[in-house]
């Protein structure tokens, strides 16, 4: 079946140091690539997506492009913010099933 | 426009008793989903409606776990009893019609503490 491997945290980091958080998947035919994040006390948001090959999801200064190739999409931003302190979750929806198969998550910690 | 609403966000049962929990999508969604959340992983899906007509209940524990989502709005999450390992965040997601490409909405979620 489908499923996404994302990398383990906790990931922490200065303010204004560059984000990546690894993502890969493996589904059958061309899946849908999401990016949710899911603030203290929140529920999850989408932050972007992508639904083709090559297509870059951007939202907020996060980039992510659908690699078909490596089948990948990570998850990067130039310069993070305290407030950027999340757990993000990469998901994928498969051509065959339309349910989102979730990573385990990525809980960032930004310091100042 | 509204989000996802959920009730209640906290419960705390004991062990074989029995909860149920609510959701009401986003006007207009026609698709509707419960996904379990367990500490430290990512949501797993549940069950997936179709206006009120099941898509998938292929992860749903039927001997416990039951959903209706009558008139195609509403949907109602019930546990039977429940047992020490449903200790979870339940999320209510919504989509306008279900697409591999739809984006989900999720409400703020039930967070359940079985005893």
């Amino acid at each position: 079946g489908d499923s996404v491997t994302q990398m383990e945290g906790p990931v922490t980091l200065s303010e204004e140091a560059f984000l990546t958080i690894n993502c890969t998947y493996t589904a059958t035919g061309y899946p849908s690539l999401f990016w949710y994040v899911q603030y203290p006390g929140e529920g999850l948001q989408l932050l972007l997506k992508a639904t083709k090959a090559d297509d870059k999801g951007s939202n907020k200064g996060f980039e992510a492009t659908y690699r078909k190739e490596t089948t990948s999409f990570h998850l990067e931003k130039g310069s993070v913010q305290v407030s950027d302190s999340a757990v993000y979750f990469c998901a994928s929806s498969g051509a065959g099933s339309y349910q989102l198969t979730f990573g385990k998550g990525t809980k960032l910690s930004v310091i100042p | 426009e509204a989000g996802v609403a959920q009730s209640p966000r906290y419960k705390i049962i004991e062990k074989r008793q029995s909860v149920a929990f609510w959701c009401n999508p986003i006007s207009g969604h026609a698709t509707l989903y419960w996904y379990q959340q367990i500490l430290g992983q990512g949501p797993k899906l549940l069950i997936q409606f179709q206006n009120n007509g099941v898509v998938d209940d292929s992860q749903l524990p039927k001997d416990r776990f039951s959903a209706e989502r009558l008139k195609g709005v509403d949907s109602t999450l019930k546990i039977q009893p429940a047992k020490l390992e449903d200790s979870a965040v339940y999320l209510c997601a919504s989509s306008f019609s279900g697409g591999h490409e739809d984006t989900q909405y999720f409400g703020p979620g039930t967070r359940l503490t079985v005893l």
